[in-house]
């Protein structure tokens, strides 16, 4: 039961330009909902976060949305940097409980 | 460095063999957790404690699988007997009680059971 989804596996975005991450989420009681990056062999680096009385939250080059009528959210880099390729990870939790991540999304920015 | 601390990061065993790694996490943050990551996979929840005492454990974490935090502060998970299935990252994560639920991970240990 895969209760947060990322659908897209693979993104491929040119520098300069904007980077839409996209994830899908089934549980409507999740309150608190995140975005991880990861680079191979590291662990995941806390990107942005936002809370489902909130549906935007903005912090430099990355914004979150959050949709809570379609169980949607995605994050949007601009402008993308090489930097930035790497997995990202959307995760959600439940009253302060664990987080439940979905499968990634591998950003590509090329120049 | 304050960050999440664990080690080994890498470990090479041969199947039937016991490992344990050791996570140290954040000083100020009272919770702490296991997830388990594998090729093209996200995270996924092993344990958690709150202090020392263990509150969730997932139906993943198999009677193979045991971790402690004896004094609230460094947490071990030691895996019995492995099997080739077990090879994955283990990642380590803190976080404080009350402030959302933002949490921090370790560089997690890679093991690999050959």
């Amino acid at each position: 039961d895969q209760q947060v989804k990322q659908n897209s596996p693979s993104l491929s975005v040119q520098e300069g330009r904007i980077s839409i991450l996209n994830c899908d989420y089934t549980n409507s009681m999740f309150d608190y909902f995140l975005w991880y990056k990861k680079y191979p062999a590291e662990g995941p680096t806390f990107l942005i976060s936002i809370s489902s009385i909130k549906d935007k939250n903005e912090d430099g080059r990355f914004t979150v949305f959050l949709n809570k009528s379609a169980k949607h959210l995605s994050l949007h880099i601009v402008p993308s940097q090489p930097g930035d390729s790497a997995v990202y990870f959307c995760a959600a939790s439940y009253n302060t409980d664990k987080l439940i991540f979905g499968t990634g999304t591998r950003l590509q920015v090329f120049p | 460095d304050t960050g999440v601390s664990q080690n080994p990061r890498h470990k090479i065993t041969k199947r039937g063999q016991n490992v344990t790694f050791r996570c140290d996490p954040i000083s100020e943050h009272n919770r702490l957790y296991w997830y388990r990551q594998t090729l093209g996979q996200g995270p996924e929840f092993l344990t958690y404690f709150q202090n020392e005492a263990q509150l969730e454990k997932s139906r993943l974490l198999s009677d193979r699988f045991s971790a402690e935090r004896p004094k609230g502060s460094f947490s071990t998970l030691e895996i019995q007997r492995t099997e080739q299935g077990d090879s994955a990252m283990y990642l380590c994560a803190s976080s404080p009680t009350g402030i959302g639920n933002t949490i921090y991970f370790g560089e997690g240990s890679w093991l690999t059971v050959v």
